[in-house]
């Protein structure tokens, strides 16, 4: 596509449920990103995906959070056991190596 | 580490000038962005530093100072759909060229 895509745009899960989110990124793009932005805040680094490179997981916030990605292609963020304290937008993005990062338009994560 | 800092929230007069400031402290500067955010939307990029100077893209400049560690984004003739947030970004090349965010900062342009 033309875009960085994320689906599902929302998700509305139940405390301790597993909930999976997808990117895909602009085709071509080796470097793909996962941020989380609470309501009013700014952009909190999760993870960072570089080519075959081993991937940056030190933004995680717990061992609940996990990601993979499918060599320079489609990415998963799962996060176990949510908690309400997990409800948040979650930003995908990706680039070409040193360039500007396209953003997709988030997936919106609210736990009941 | 990184450790970006912007004011939380300014407001500006439409058709005024501007400035946002940021500051930054890295391990391996090697880039610095800014981005727009619409409310409930996402980021657009606005603007790309890396080396010192002011880089101009019509209303909207911007400036790094690497030995300040300091940058600023100045938006002249504003209008009141700049009203946003805007966040300042750099990258970490000892990070494998990961890109970290500040808390950004909110403008809102008055008429």
């Amino acid at each position: 596509g033309a875009g960085v895509s994320q689906s599902p745009s929302n998700k509305v899960t139940e405390k301790g449920k597993d909930v999976e989110l997808r990117c895909d990124p602009i085709s071509g793009h080796t470097a793909l990103y996962w941020y989380r932005q609470r309501l009013g805040q700014g952009l909190e680094f999760l993870i960072y995906f570089q080519g075959n490179s081993a991937p940056d997981k030190s933004g995680l916030p717990s061992d609940r959070f996990s990601a993979e990605r499918t060599g320079e292609s489609v990415s998963t963020l799962t996060i176990q056991r949510t908690q309400q304290e997990d409800s948040a937008v979650y930003l995908c993005a990706s680039s070409s190596p040193g360039q500007k990062l396209f953003f997709g338009s988030g997936t919106q994560l609210s736990v009941l | 580490g990184q450790n970006i800092d912007q004011p939380t929230e300014m407001t500006a007069t439409e058709g005024a000038i501007v400035q946002i400031n940021c500051t930054y402290q890295t391990s391996g500067f090697n880039g610095l962005f800014w981005y727009q955010q619409h409310a409930g939307e996402a980021p657009t990029f606005l603007s790309y530093n890396v080396l010192d100077g002011l880089e101009e893209k019509g209303r909207f400049s911007s400036f790094l100072s690497r030995s300040k560690g300091y940058s600023y984004l100045l938006l002249k003739e504003l209008q009141m759909k700049d009203s946003a947030s805007y966040l300042c970004a750099v990258r970490d090349l000892t990070g494998a060229n990961n890109l970290f965010f500040g808390t950004g900062t909110r403008l809102t342009v008055i008429p």
